[in-house]
């Protein structure tokens, strides 16, 4: 059964620094990984999608890459700003359909 | 440009009381999905459809029904509502599945006592 961890749960870092998520997931037959934002009270967002035949995907200051042998994703996040603030989830997607999610990690950039 | 949009919001219901939860996307997506998101816990999918008029069960179904008349509504059923069902639910489309990218309503809280 395919399981997907997101470690730290939480992480406050000061505006400008670079950061990197992590996502890590148990069974690397996997179709592709999503990163999502999600703000309190509002939906979620799709930030990257990697299918898995790539390696990563880029999006403004966002950078997402995927190690399948090693069941590893990570997200880089590019001077960082308060408007980063969020939480951040990843989802695997197999052959059946479904997302496995991870639990997230909440982000505070601190002005 | 509305993408999904999720009704109600916000819901308080007694044990053992019924309500839908309505969905709809106006992008012509094949594929609509039902989540739950309790604290701590990743999403967990409850039902989904692949097309109008096919339904099936996620991992957590017991005590929610679907269907799937239309391609743009996917409502969810709480049958009798319990304590355990106190959550945040989501609705989600995508065009074809799980291997394109996933668009989510606004989400609705929904709280037992």
């Amino acid at each position: 059964k395919q399981e997907v961890t997101q470690i730290p749960a939480a992480l406050s870092v000061p505006e400008g620094e670079n950061l990197v998520l992590n996502c890590s997931f148990t069974d690397s037959a996997i179709y592709n990984l999503q990163w999502f934002r999600q703000d309190p009270g509002k939906g979620l967002t799709s930030l990257l999608l990697i299918q898995s035949s790539q390696r990563e995907q880029t999006s403004g200051r966002l950078n997402a890459s995927l190690d399948k042998s090693s069941g590893r994703s990570t997200l880089y996040i590019a001077a960082s700003q308060p408007g980063d603030s969020a939480t951040y989830l990843c989802a695997v997607g197999g052959g059946n359909y479904q997302l496995i999610w991870g639990a997230g990690t909440k982000l505070i950039i601190k002005p | 440009n509305a993408g999904v949009t999720q009704t109600p919001k916000f819901q308080v219901l007694k044990t053992g009381q019924s309500m839908t939860l309505q969905c709809a996307q106006d992008m012509n997506h094949e594929y609509m999905s039902w989540y739950r998101q309790d604290p701590g816990m990743g999403l967990r999918l409850i039902h989904y459809s692949v097309g109008a008029g096919i339904t099936d069960q996620g991992e957590v179904p017991n005590g929610y029904n679907v269907s799937r008349s239309t391609t743009e509504d996917f409502p969810l059923r709480l049958l009798s509502a319990a304590p355990s069902q106190t959550s945040v639910y989501f609705c989600a489309s995508s065009l074809t599945g799980a291997n394109t990218e996933a668009f989510f309503g606004q989400g609705t809280r929904l709280t037992v006592v």
